[in-house]
């Protein structure tokens, strides 16, 4: 079965901490993305990566980076976490475009809940 | 620009009612159209995609038709179970779209009643 695995359900930070969270695919997708959801607000879209060490931002990028130095592992980062970040961070992967119809169908991992005291 | 719009919940309804929520689009072209579903604590799953004007996705029980002279994808079933619940979203990819990104709504929180 394919999966997209993110490597915590549930995280609990202070202000000002640095976040990592992990996310692992291993259906050889060349697309990766972080979405943040929030009730209301639905899903918004932080970064995206198309490729390896390629990235792009998304509609609400402003307090956190991505990596991505390996093809199946996208990392989201929160350089200084603050209250406003707590959310459900939820990473999808699918093929590129250019692998014809079907490409655009996204896999999703089961969510991270971040909460930032 | 891009976006979509679904029908707020929460919706509820007893078991074996009929099911539908709304959405429409704003976009050029011919946007690909989607249905993702999220069960409680889970992530979200594709229920049902079109891909161009008049086709109809279907999955599970639940239908949506690609109507672009109303740019609408409403979606629909026939008889809703208890397990139906979850959270439904709308969603699309623009036409063109060289990412496959994806623009979502926000989302229609559906409780089936047995």
């Amino acid at each position: 079965d394919v999966k997209v695995t993110q490597s915590s359900r549930y995280l609990v930070k202070r202000t000002g901490e640095k976040v990592f969270l992990e996310c692992v695919q291993d259906m050889d997708h060349e697309n990766m993305f972080w979405y943040r959801q929030d009730p209301g607000l639905g899903l918004r879209l932080i970064y995206f990566s198309y490729d390896v060490k390629m990235k792009e931002k998304g509609d609400i990028p402003e307090g956190y980076s991505v990596s991505r130095e390996k093809k199946e592992r996208f990392s989201l980062i929160l350089e200084s976490a603050s209250t406003n970040q707590t959310s459900m961070y939820l990473c999808a992967s699918s093929f590129s475009y250019l692998r014809g119809a079907g490409a655009n169908v996204l896999t999703f991992g089961a969510g991270s809940r971040l909460t930032v005291l | 620009g891009n976006s979509v719009t679904q029908m707020e919940g929460p919706v509820t309804l007893s078991e074996e009612a009929f099911l539908t929520i709304n959405c429409t689009y704003t976009a050029t072209g011919y946007p690909s159209l989607f249905w993702y579903v999220q069960y409680p604590g889970e992530g979200l799953q594709l229920l049902l995609k079109a891909t161009k004007a008049d086709d109809k996705g279907s999955n599970k029980g639940f239908e949506a038709t690609y109507r672009k002279e109303t740019t609408s994808f409403h979606l629909e079933k026939g008889s809703v179970q208890v397990s139906d619940s979850a959270v439904y979203f709308c969603a699309l990819t623009p036409y063109g779209g060289a990412t496959n990104k994806l623009i979502f709504g926000t989302g229609t929180l559906l409780a089936v009643q047995p």
